[in-house]
């Protein structure tokens, strides 16, 4: 079935550096992807929807200019979590839309130390 | 204002048993549609079931189940026969559309199953 793929699993990074993560929708074009984040033992919240060839939608109070969301193609969307801080360790995770629902990446755990 | 509402932060089942997780809405809209997912320890996201705001029968997916009652503005999940690897969060979730004219999918603070042997 279709499948989203998410890379990469975990990542542990300094202070001040930038991640990338990385979306990509196996077997069907994704125009549209969503990125959320996930704390501990907490729901999913959505930071911002990626359309394929045009400018992300960030939610209300998510930096744009810190979570850096590209989607270059119909099969990758990448976030870029700029200068991380540890307030930024989380867990972050993708989906895209897979009538009637969603399919999900298996997330990624950052942690920033 | 909760526009996903699941009130049991944690449930308790006996393996083989029926458990309910209880999910309320809030929307203006007249399309929405609502979801449950299952998210394991491992993290990932596993789709269970849909309901379409028009839809007039309940959805069912196996040995689930969603207890769609429009007027009341709930979309409970029914899992039927609690088997031990159904141990694990539940969140309920609803896709409403924007403004701008796209949509989104906002998801309950969750529901953490346990199932007993």
């Amino acid at each position: 079935g279709a499948v989203v793929s998410q890379h990469p699993s975990r990542v542990i990074c300094k202070s001040g550096t930038s991640v990338k993560i990385e979306c990509r929708s196996l077997d069907f074009q994704a125009t549209t992807m969503f990125w959320y984040r996930q704390f501990p033992k907490q729901s999913l919240m959505l930071m911002a929807t990626s359309n394929e060839g045009s400018k992300a939608t960030y939610e209300q109070g998510v930096e744009k200019d810190k979570f850096l969301i590209n989607h270059a193609s119909l099969t990758l969307s990448t976030l870029t979590v700029t200068s991380a801080h540890p307030e930024d360790s989380s867990f972050y995770i993708c989906s895209a839309v897979l009538l009637p629902g969603y399919t999900f990446g298996s997330g990624t755990r950052l942690t920033v130390v | 204002a909760q526009k996903i509402t699941q009130t049991q932060p944690g449930m308790f089942v006996q393996e083989k048993e029926a458990v309910t997780l209880d999910c309320t809405y809030d929307t203006s809209d007249q399309s929405y549609g609502l979801f449950w997912y299952k998210q394991p320890s491992s993290g990932e996201m596993i789709f269970l079931i849909y309901q379409g705001s028009y839809d007039e029968q309940n959805a069912t997916e196996g040995r689930y189940s969603l207890n769609f009652q429009k007027a009341r503005k709930s979309a409970n999940l029914v899992i039927s026969a609690s088997q031990l690897g159904d141990s694990a969060m539940y969140f309920c979730a609803m896709r409403e559309g924007q403004n701008t004219g796209g949509f989104k999918t906002i998801f309950g603070a969750g529901t953490r199953l346990f199932v007993k042997a």
